[in-house]
Parts: structure tokens; sequence; C-alpha cells
């Protein structure tokens, strides 16, 4: 069975600040990894995404991860955060052919002045 | 862009009534998604469907049903509302073969 662990529920982190949110998966077959990014009061928007190549994959928002198969760790990083960057963040497995996907607890980002 | 939109944002019900939660995207997806948000426990699916007609329990379907009569309209049922399910819905939608989820907005539904 494939799963997914986030690590850490809560991250504050203050603005202009770097930031990592740790995963980690679990999975018998060819790996895909997904995060997904969940505003206020929003639903969820694909960040990024890792379906095979390079294991440094880059986003929308300056957002990067890294895919490491001897870890089995797919951790997200920025730079340097913005205020708008608060929010919580979703690491995802994809399951099946259907595309069916297999979703971390998540991870809430408080981004503070 | 693709749109997927949930009929309500907010929902207040009495325990024990039928509850219905609308779907609807305009990307011509075949696999739609009903999904529950609960703090700490991420995501979790309640059912899939990959066509009109068709759908797949996923983790937790007890205490739900679902109906996909058309393509861009997937409704969530729950069949006699209780106070565990007071929680955010989800829903999603993707083509077939492609791996991007696209969600809406979310219900949240209080059932007291």
């Amino acid at each position: 069975a494939q799963s997914v662990t986030q690590l850490d529920s809560q991250v504050p982190v203050f603005e202009e600040a770097p930031v990592e949110l740790r995963c980690n998966y679990s999975s018998s077959v060819s790996v895909y990894l997904f995060w997904y990014v969940q505003y206020p009061n929003q639903g969820l928007q694909l960040l990024l995404k890792y379906l095979s190549g390079s294991t440094l994959v880059k986003g929308i928002n300056g957002f990067e991860a890294e895919f490491n198969k001897s870890q089995t760790s797919f951790h997200l990083r920025k730079p340097s955060v913005h205020i708008s960057d608060t929010a919580e963040y979703f690491c995802a497995v994809k399951l099946d052919s259907w595309g069916k996907l297999q979703f971390g607890a998540g991870t809430q980002v408080v981004v503070t002045p | 862009d693709v749109k997927v939109t949930q009929s309500s944002r907010y929902l207040v019900k009495r325990t024990g009534e039928k509850v219905f939660l609308e779907c609807v995207q305009d990307m011509d997806h075949e696999n739609m998604f009903w999904y529950r948000q609960d703090p700490g426990l991420g995501l979790r699916l309640i059912y899939f469907s990959y066509d009109v007609k068709m759908k797949e329990k996923g983790d937790i379907p007890e205490g739900y049903s679902v109906s996909r009569e058309k393509k861009e309209r997937f409704s969530l049922i729950l069949e006699s509302a209780s106070t565990n399910q007071t929680s955010m819905y989800l829903c999603a939608s993707s083509l077939a073969g492609e791996n991007i989820q696209y969600f809406g907005a979310g219900t949240r539904l209080s059932v007291l």
C-alpha cells in the first residue's frame, strides 16, 4: 500500500526566511508525487509534480521540490517566503492508473512579518 | 482554465436530513472525485467516478452515496446526515490518463 507522511503539522516562518516542508512516501510501484496548496477558504491547486526525469522540480510561486528515491522523500522548499504563502500544503502520491491520489495530513505554513 | 464549481460554500443541516452536495466541471473530464477534509487527517477519498453512471468506493464510503448521470456533474448524497459528517467536502476532476486533479472551492457542511 502506498502512503504519504508529512512530518510537520505546522511550520511558523518569518517573512523572507526560507522554508522546507517535509514529505516521505512509501510505494511499491512507479512513483508520481505532487504538492498541492490550499489558501484560506479555497480549494487545492497544484504547486508542482514529479512524474519522471530530473529529480529537482520547479513549481509556481518560487517553490521547488527534490525527489530522493533512496530516502523516499519529496521535500518542498522556498528560499524566501512572503506573507501570501500562508496556506496549507499537501503532499500526495498517485495510487493507480485512474489517477487516484493519497494525500498526506497537510502542513500549515504561517508566515509572519 | 478548468473550472470545478461546488454549488454551496456553506451548508447547515439537521441530523437525519438527506443532503445533496453538487459538483460541476466544465472541461469534459472523465474522472471526478469526492473528498472529505478534516484537520490532521488531510483529504480522504469518499467516492470516485471514471465515467457516467460508473463509481468506485474510496477509503471512507460509509454513510455516503454518489450519482453521476451526466459527465459534467457528480453529486454526493448523505442519506441521513449525522453529526460526525460535519466536515469540509471537496470535489475534484481530472482527464483520463492525466495526473492532475482540479479542485472546487469546497463545501463546509455542519450537521446539527
